[in-house]
This record gives C-alpha cells, sequence and structure tokens, in this order.
C-alpha cells in the first residue's frame, strides 16, 4: 500500500524567511510525485511532477526535488501569497490511482 | 471557463435526502475521480472511472454511488445523505497515461443537517 507523510503540520514563517516542506513516501515502483498548492475552499492547484530520484523543478520562489525516499519542496523568500496548503500526492506501479498526504498548511506573515 | 466544473458550489440538505453532484470536463482526459476532504484527513478516494464503462471504488465509497454518462461528465450520487457526508467534494481529471498530473474542479461544500 502506498503511502504519503508531510511534514511540518503547519508551518509559520515571516516574509522572507527561507524552508522547506517534507513529503516522504513508500511506495512499489513510483511512476510520479505530484506537489500541489490549495487555497481556502478551493480545488488544489497543480505545480510540480517529479519522475526520478535527483530530479528538481522550479516556479518562481518554489523549488522542488525528489529522492528516493522523500521530496522537499524549498521555498526562498516567501510572500504573503505563498500561503496556503500544500499537497503531496505519489503514484506507484501497483496502484492506478494518486495517494496524497494531509498537506502541510503554511502561513507566511508581513 | 474552467476546464473541470462542479455544480452546485454550495448545496445544504436534510438527513435521508438524496443529492446528486455533477461534474464536467473540457479537457478531454478519460479519467475522473471523485473525493471528498475533510480536515485533518486529507484527500480520501470515492469512486474513479478510467473510461465510460469503467467504474471502481474507492477507499470510501460506503454510502455513495456514480454515474459515467459521457467522457466529460461523471456525477455522484448520496442515496440516503447523512451529516457524517458533510465535507468538500472535489472531481479531478487526468489523461489516460495515468503518470501526468490530475486536475481538480473548485469543490462542492456540502452540509447535511
Amino acid at each position: 500500500e502506498d503511502q504519503v507523510t508531510q511534514s511540518p503540520e503547519a508551518l509559520r514563517l515571516q516574509e522572507g524567511e527561507s524552508s522547506s516542506l517534507n513529503c516522504s513516501y513508500t511506495v512499489s515502483g513510483l511512476r510520479g510525485l505530484f506537489w500541489y498548492r490549495q487555497d481556502p475552499g478551493k480545488g488544489p492547484e497543480f505545480l510540480f511532477t517529479l519522475y526520478s530520484a535527483g530530479e528538481e523543478k522550479e516556479k518562481e520562489r518554489l523549488k522542488a526535488t525528489l529522492t528516493k525516499k522523500e521530496s522537499f519542496l524549498h521555498i526562498t523568500a516567501p510572500k504573503p501569497e505563498d500561503s496556503a496548503t500544500y499537497l503531496c500526492a505519489v503514484l506507484g506501479s501497483g496502484y492506478s490511482t494518486l495517494t496524497f498526504g494531509k498537506g502541510t498548511m503554511l502561513l507566511v506573515s508581513p | 471557463d474552467a476546464d473541470v466544473t462542479q455544480t452546485p458550489r454550495n448545496r445544504i440538505t436534510k438527513t435521508g435526502k438524496r443529492i446528486m453532484l455533477e461534474c464536467s470536463q473540457t479537457k478531454g482526459h478519460d479519467r475522473m475521480y471523485w473525493y471528498r476532504q475533510d480536515p485533518g484527513l486529507g484527500l480520501r478516494l470515492i469512486y474513479y472511472s478510467f473510461d465510460v464503462k469503467d467504474i471502481n471504488k474507492g477507499e470510501i465509497s460506503d454510502g455513495y454511488s456514480v454515474s459515467r454518462q459521457a467522457q466529460a461528465k461523471f456525477s455522484l450520487s448520496l442515496e440516503s445523505a447523512i451529516p457524517n457526508q458533510t465535507a468538500l467534494y472535489f472531481c479531478a481529471t487526468q489523461s489516460s497515461l495515468g503518470n501526468t498530473e490530475a486536475f481538480f474542479g473548485q469543490g462542492t461544500r456540502l452540509t447535511v443537517v
């Protein structure tokens, strides 16, 4: 059974204070790891897909990295508009649907 | 216009009533999903469909049923709503490649009183 654990559950940062969110996973044959951003009361918005260990993707202040056991979402010099819940999901070879973690709620204060 | 559209966006219903949530998509994807989201529990899969003739139960299908009316339409029904089905419901689509990202609708907030 695929499993995804995200940490921390919640993170509070000052504007400009860089940090990282963690996504640890257990999967039989990773076919893809996905990061989403979710604003309150809205649907998850796709950010990145990573397919193999060592892969990195960047978008504005966000950078996602992948190892064989975990993924990190690095946030550099965050702004208040980066406040959201960030979700990680995996797709394994044994399952045909995404398995989501419970998310990290990020709050960036001015 | 949104690629994945859910209706209604908000609904309050009474215990025991039948209710249908609808989802339509313009992405041309074969795969469609229904999730529910509860605080502290994350996204949980209710049902999914890989094409018009394919329906599969997810993690928490009890008390729900679905209908795939066309490639673009996937409906979720609560035959007899109960208060613990109060949640935020999301529809999602994915290409038939299967290892690409899923796209989500804006959600339906359902309250059962």
